[in-house]
């Protein structure tokens, strides 16, 4: 079946402009993750969705980053009034719900690459 | 804080050879580990995983070897393969939520 898709791939924008990123996740995913790849280091946990509960916003960097997921699917990230050091890959990831001291595998999109000019 | 890092940033293997990339945690109350492999333009992708009451699973041509005692995690690649080129991550469960804490990575090159 289909993976997780994000779009757009790659995305160049002028330092102070907003930009908004979509991921779409796997079909039946009640779990959606947000993190970002800076050149050269690993995944930062940015923001986490499962079902219609709160937000878990704990790795939003600034009050410039915010999420939304509509209708417990698709979900985007907008960055206000970017910064050159915004510049990196988004990664979006989805999964069945965790809990219950299981761990279900995070499905990973290819991300977009985000330069700040 | 919980932080998990790699020993070595990068690694250069022979075709056929065996690979070993490590891993070292903080937190000694982790309980679950995964490895992530990256290739150049993807994603991650899972490869394996290992839960803090076992110190050994194996898949396939694959291994991956916990140490509580010394909060250090090794991924044995069996046979290295031209195909297993890519940057690996371990990470580790960041909370009830499963959010994950990812090392740095390594990346692992693998010479014809």
């Amino acid at each position: 079946g289909a993976g997780v898709s994000q779009s757009p791939s790659n995305k160049v924008t002028e330092k102070g402009k907003d930009v908004e990123l979509r991921c779409d996740p796997i079909s039946g995913h009640t779990a959606l993750y947000w993190y970002r790849q800076s050149l050269g280091q690993g995944l930062e946990f940015l923001i986490y969705f499962q079902g219609n509960s709160a937000p878990d916003k704990s790795g939003l960097p600034s009050d410039r980053f915010s999420a939304e997921r509509t209708g417990g699917s698709v979900s985007t990230l907008t960055i206000q009034r970017t910064q050159q050091e915004d510049s990196a890959v988004y990664l979006c990831a989805s999964s069945l719900p965790p809990g219950g001291g299981s761990y279900n595998e995070q499905f990973f999109g290819p991300g977009t690459r985000l330069t700040v000019l | 804080g919980e932080s998990v890092g790699l020993h070595l940033p990068t690694l250069s293997v022979q075709e056929g050879d065996n690979s070993i990339i490590n891993c070292a945690y903080s937190n000694s109350a982790s309980d679950y580990f995964i490895w992530y492999k990256q290739e150049s333009g993807k994603g991650p992708q899972f490869i394996i995983d290992i839960r803090s009451n076992m110190d050994k699973r194996q898949g396939q041509r694959v291994t991956v070897l916990l140490n509580k005692t010394v909060k250090h995690l090794s991924l044995q690649i069996a046979a290295t393969q031209p195909g297993d080129s890519a940057v690996y991550f371990c990470a580790t469960r960041g909370g009830s939520q499963g959010n994950l804490i990812f090392g740095k990575g390594t990346k692992l090159s693998v010479k014809p």
